[in-house]
């Protein structure tokens, strides 16, 4: 099983400020990485796929990169609406697509 | 437009059986996997397994296979997930989730929350 460990657990942003959340695998899981964004009460929404290929109506804000172990979600500038709770998963080997933990991304 | 359309909160006890259904909407129900995702109170999310419509071909984590049972009816374009024997620690969100056709998950439901509690 592939584990993704996604770092800070937690991080404290002001608006207008830039926001860089890592993910590691595990092992290689070449381009097959996608970022979920999550807020209170609401299902997960898919930001990015393929590493780095924003999904349908996202802001260009938001940006993917990496390659087989170590991926990046850098959010630019900060708007009041991005603060949330972000998950990588992977889908290069499965059963399981495993998640990594999250991170929280809150007002500073 | 995609949709995915969830069944409501239910309230079960320990040793209790439960189906939940998932409603897809807006596309060819055949063409794409459904997943299963289960996020505990106040914790992450969980991959538990995903169907193939098609054949209903199924896919289960490790974790999980032999607790929970994925099934489907194209006739009406629904899935469900199932327990046969529910434990408090089922208590979660569980959400449906569609896989592109290029592998990664693109839309979900809105989730249903199980509480198992005697």
């Amino acid at each position: 099983e592939i584990v993704l460990t996604q770092s800070p657990a937690t991080l404290s942003v002001s608006p207008g400020e830039r926001a860089t959340l890592s993910c590691r695998a595990s092992q290689s899981v070449s381009r097959n990485l996608a970022w979920f964004q999550q807020k209170p009460g609401q299902a997960p929404r898919l930001l990015i796929y393929g590493v780095s290929t924003r999904a349908t109506g996202v802001p260009a804000r938001f940006s993917g990169s990496g390659s087989e172990t170590d991926f990046t979600l850098t959010i630019s500038s900060l708007q009041s609406e991005d603060f949330a709770v972000y998950y990588c998963q992977q889908y290069n080997n499965w059963p399981p697509e495993t998640f990594g933990q999250g991170t929280k991304v809150e007002i500073k | 437009e995609v949709q995915l359309l969830q069944s409501g909160p239910e309230v079960k006890k320990p040793g209790e059986s439960l189906r939940i259904s998932c409603e897809a909407s807006g596309y060819t129900f055949t063409r794409n996997w459904i997943n299963w995702v289960r996020q505990m109170p106040g914790k992450g999310l969980e991959w538990m397994g995903r169907i193939d419509p098609t054949d209903s071909y199924t896919n289960y984590s490790p974790s999980l296979q032999g607790h929970v049972t994925l099934s489907v009816d194209k006739s009406i374009n629904t899935a469900y997930l199932q327990w046969n024997n529910l434990k408090a620690s089922d208590t979660a969100m569980y959400f449906c989730a569609r896989t592109h056709t290029s592998g990664w998950v693109d839309f979900w439901g809105q989730g249903t929350l199980v509480t198992v509690s005697s």
